[in-house]
Formats: C-alpha cells, structure tokens, sequence
C-alpha cells in the first residue's frame, strides 16, 4: 500500500481481556517498529524487527504483551488481560532498514481499556 | 542505555525563528532524527543528521555535534501551523537496541 496502515483505529476493550493490533508496513520495508504514546507523552519503544534478525523486544513493558512478524511483512502486537495502564496510541513504523532512512509512521490504534 | 532531553514546551511568535534543543547519552551512536507531530496524528519525518554541522531543508535546519551529544532544530519564519510537537530521536548500533529511542518531546505553540 502506500503507507503503513494499522487496525483498527480505535479499540475498547474490557479489563482483563486480550486484544491484538494489527500493522501493516509500507511494501518492501524490511524494519518495522512498535511504539507506545501515552496522552501528551513522548513515544515508548515496545520492539523492533529487522529482516530475519531475532527482533529486539527489549521494550516490552511485560510478558503480557507479544509480537510477530509473519513472513516479514504484517505484524500483530498482543496484549494479554489488559490493564488500564496499557491504554494508550500504539504506532507501528516501517523503514528500508538502512542506518539512515526514516521511518515511516502508520495512524496508530487508539486503545482504551475499561 | 539512552538517554534523551529536550525542553517540555516553547512559546514563539509567527515570523520570528525557534531553535528546540535535544541533547542525548547514548553508546553506539548512528544518527538523529526529528520528527514533527501535530495532535492526534502520526509523527512525520522532519531531518536526519549523522555527521556533524548543519543540514538545511527549506524553513528546517538541524544541527548535529557528536562530541557534545547534542542537536537543535532550527525553525525560520514560523507559520501558525508548525505549531505541533517536535521529537528527537536517536538511533544506537549496539546489540539489541538498533531501533530508534524518542526523547519526551518539545510541544511547540506558535502565536500570533
């Protein structure tokens, strides 16, 4: 497609459920990123895939959350029983992977849980 | 780790030039960035510096000096709609942390 585009948009979700968010980078790209932004904050490194390099999941604030990335191209980040502090805007980005291109910034899924 | 600051909120005037400071700790480093978001939308890609000195791009320069760990984005004749937030962002070839790490910030109000 032509830009990154994520799924859905918004997402409420009770309490102790499980939700999944969806990415879908830019054709091509080989680097996808997941960030976390909470309201009025700056944006919180949750993993990176690079290729068919392990990816780094040093950001995952939890084992409650998880990503994949099938057949490097969409990827799907988990968040198991939600809390309330994970609602929050989760972006998803892609690059060429180069040192140094930029990356490429999907709307974001806006996720509340109640 | 990495560390990143940048000042949490600028006032300036339309026409005039504003230059928004980020100093960074990091190991490794490999470039940075500044992105531009306006509220309730994705971060958009403003510059890249790498090298030290100035890259110039229309109204947006950025500077880079590595030695210092410190960059500025510089703004020239504001315009009401660059009102927005301005992050820095730095990229780390060490194991394990190649992706990029934002700093907090800088929410710009441009007045009239």
């Amino acid at each position: 497609g032509a830009g990154v585009s994520q799924s859905p948009s918004n997402k409420v979700t009770e309490k102790g459920k499980d939700v999944e968010l969806r990415c879908d980078p830019i054709s091509g790209h080989t680097a996808l990123y997941w960030y976390r932004q909470s309201l009025g904050q700056g944006l919180e490194f949750l993993i990176y895939f690079q290729g068919n390099s392990a990816p780094d999941k040093s950001g995952l604030p939890s084992d409650r959350f998880s990503a994949e990335r099938t057949g490097g191209s969409v990827s799907t980040l988990t968040i198991q029983r939600t809390q309330q502090e994970d609602s929050a805007v989760y972006l998803c980005a892609s690059s060429e992977g180069g040192a140094g291109v930029e990356a490429f910034f999907g709307q974001g899924t806006r996720l509340t849980v109640v | 780790g990495q560390n990143i600051d940048q000042p949490t909120e600028m006032t300036a005037t339309e026409g005039a030039i504003v230059q928004i400071n980020c100093t960074y700790q990091t190991s490794g480093f490999n470039g940075l960035f500044w992105y531009q978001q306006h509220a309730g939308e994705a971060p958009t890609f403003l510059s890249y510096n790498v090298l030290d000195g100035l890259e110039e791009k229309g109204r947006f320069s950025s500077f880079l000096s590595r030695s210092k760990g410190y960059s500025y984005l510089l703004l020239k004749e504001l315009q009401m709609k660059d009102s927005a937030s301005y992050l820095c962002a730095v990229r780390s070839m060490d194991t394990g942390r190649r992706a990029l790490t934002f700093g907090s910030g800088t929410r710009l109000q441009v007045q009239p």
